[in-house]
């Protein structure tokens, strides 16, 4: 089963729009992750957040996380039709498996 | 190029033959992973290196994958019998864990595998 699940799957905006993507997780973690996929290509990191850090800021992204509610959101402010892609939560639990865990993903459209 | 690379790009085959896929990590990163992903999902994890040491498998690796990371460096996938099941994208991807245990994975662009 997905250890991150995205929310939600497809999300379609105009340019100069935001776009809030949601995460939610099962298992206690030690951080979360947000990783960006153009078609057909490699997963690329976008930004980490601490399980005992509740947002932070990269750029045009903005992550929050909420240990309470095992969730976490990805904003995109200011969207450009180059930030289309799919965009994925992974968690690094904080027992068992070590590797990461990746959720199904958000594919985000963003319209010229 | 120092990012991590994978050969070869896309891979067709016919179902029962073997395949084998190689990676080359980012050369100082001591960790190397494998995922599959399918179209429309997100990566699922298959196994991963601590330099040549292979600490996990996922259920998902059955006895027809092995994979294989000889002297800590490059790494294989190999996949015996091949099913058409087994038609996904086969991620690599590296990192360097360090003292705070916090990983950034790195990918490299991945083989497409279409059995046929």
């Amino acid at each position: 089963s997905q250890q991150g699940e995205e929310d939600p799957q497809a999300l379609s905006i105009q340019e100069g729009e935001n776009a809030t993507m949601n995460c939610s997780y099962k298992t206690s973690i030690n951080n979360l992750q947000w990783y960006r996929q153009n078609s057909g290509r490699g997963l690329v990191h976008l930004i980490l957040i601490r399980s005992n850090e509740r947002e932070k800021h990269s750029g045009r992204l903005r992550v929050t996380l909420d240990t309470s509610k095992k969730s976490s959101s990805l904003l995109i402010t200011a969207s450009r039709a180059a930030d289309t892609a799919s965009y994925f939560c992974a968690t690094d639990r904080d027992t068992g498996r070590r590797a990461l865990t990746f959720g199904s993903g958000t594919r985000l459209q963003v319209q010229p | 190029d120092t990012g991590v690379s994978q050969n070869p790009r896309h891979k067709i085959t016919k179902r029962g033959q073997n395949v084998t896929f190689r990676c080359d990590p980012i050369s100082e990163h001591n960790r190397l992973y494998w995922y599959r992903q399918t179209l429309g999902q997100g990566p699922e994890f298959l196994t991963y290196f601590q330099n040549e040491a292979q600490l996990e498998k996922s259920r998902l690796l059955s006895d027809r994958f092995s994979a294989e990371r000889p002297k800590g460096s490059f790494s294989t996938l190999e996949i015996q019998r091949t099913e058409q099941g087994d038609s996904a994208m086969y991620l690599c991807a590296s990192s360097l864990v360090n003292r705070g245990g916090v990983e950034k994975l790195f990918f490299g662009s991945g083989t497409q595998l279409s059995v046929l």
